[in-house]
């Protein structure tokens, strides 16, 4: 069985940082390009990295680049997104997502159940 | 950078079928997926590429696309299909993962 767990999230004041953590497990993790996606309260999911098997494609969202970095080992079969200089809009639940791996688009067919990231002071 | 638009809110009878819509510019690249997301849980993809769906997935969800346009069909809405629908893409321009806002669905 495919499985996501997330960690790493909780409350952080601004201007912080954060590791959160993706472990992975019931599938071959070295095969597959991985995702980051967010939602905050209110909001709709908001795609946020993206990093191919090997590590050697990795992609942020224009709005998110810099403060970001996303990383993974495939030795542990887990998946990092850093987070530095936090900022009240920050705060979300993010998600870690397996990329189905297809020409047809993006596809993301599993996903953890993420972590809360609160960032106030 | 390429982005994608969905009506806000649809409302639905119950057994009734409803059709959710996404359009932009990077559909005439790529097929969209489509995502479940229900209060306090995790997404869920219930249709992708031409029209699958992952195992365990009802098949009164369907989808279909034409030109810009991408299509999410529930035939014989039930009360437990009112949540958050999204339709997600990749920008042909940069390999960006992309999401539209969603649209929430109310069955009444």
């Amino acid at each position: 069985e495919v499985q996501l767990v997330e960690s790493g999230g909780g409350l952080v004041k601004p201007g912080g940082s954060l590791r959160l953590s993706c472990a992975a497990s019931g599938f071959s993790f070295s095969r597959y390009t991985m995702n980051w996606v967010r939602q905050a309260p209110g909001k709709g999911l908001e795609w946020v990295s993206s990093i191919s098997s090997s590590s050697s494609s990795i992609y942020y969202a224009d709005s998110l680049k810099g403060r970001f970095t996303v990383s993974r080992d495939n030795t542990r079969n887990s998946l990092y997104l850093q987070i530095n200089s936090l900022r009240a809009e920050d705060t979300a639940v993010y998600y870690c997502a397996r990329d189905f791996g297809s020409s047809y688009g993006s596809i993301l067919d599993y996903w953890g159940q993420g972590a809360l990231v609160t960032v106030s002071s | 950078s390429s982005e994608l638009t969905q009506d806000p809110a649809v409302s639905v009878a119950l057994g009734q079928t409803v059709t959710i819509t996404c359009q932009g510019d990077s559909l005439r690249d790529y097929y969209a997926s489509w995502y479940q997301k229900k209060p306090g849980q995790a997404p869920v993809l219930v249709v992708y590429a031409k029209n699958f769906r992952p195992s365990g997935i009802p098949d009164r969800f369907s989808g279909s696309t034409s030109g810009n346009t991408a299509s999410f069909t529930i035939t014989g809405a039930q009360a437990e299909d009112e949540a958050d629908y999204y339709c997600n893409s990749r920008d042909s321009t940069n390999d960006h993962v992309i999401f539209a806002g969603g649209t929430k669905l109310t069955v009444l």
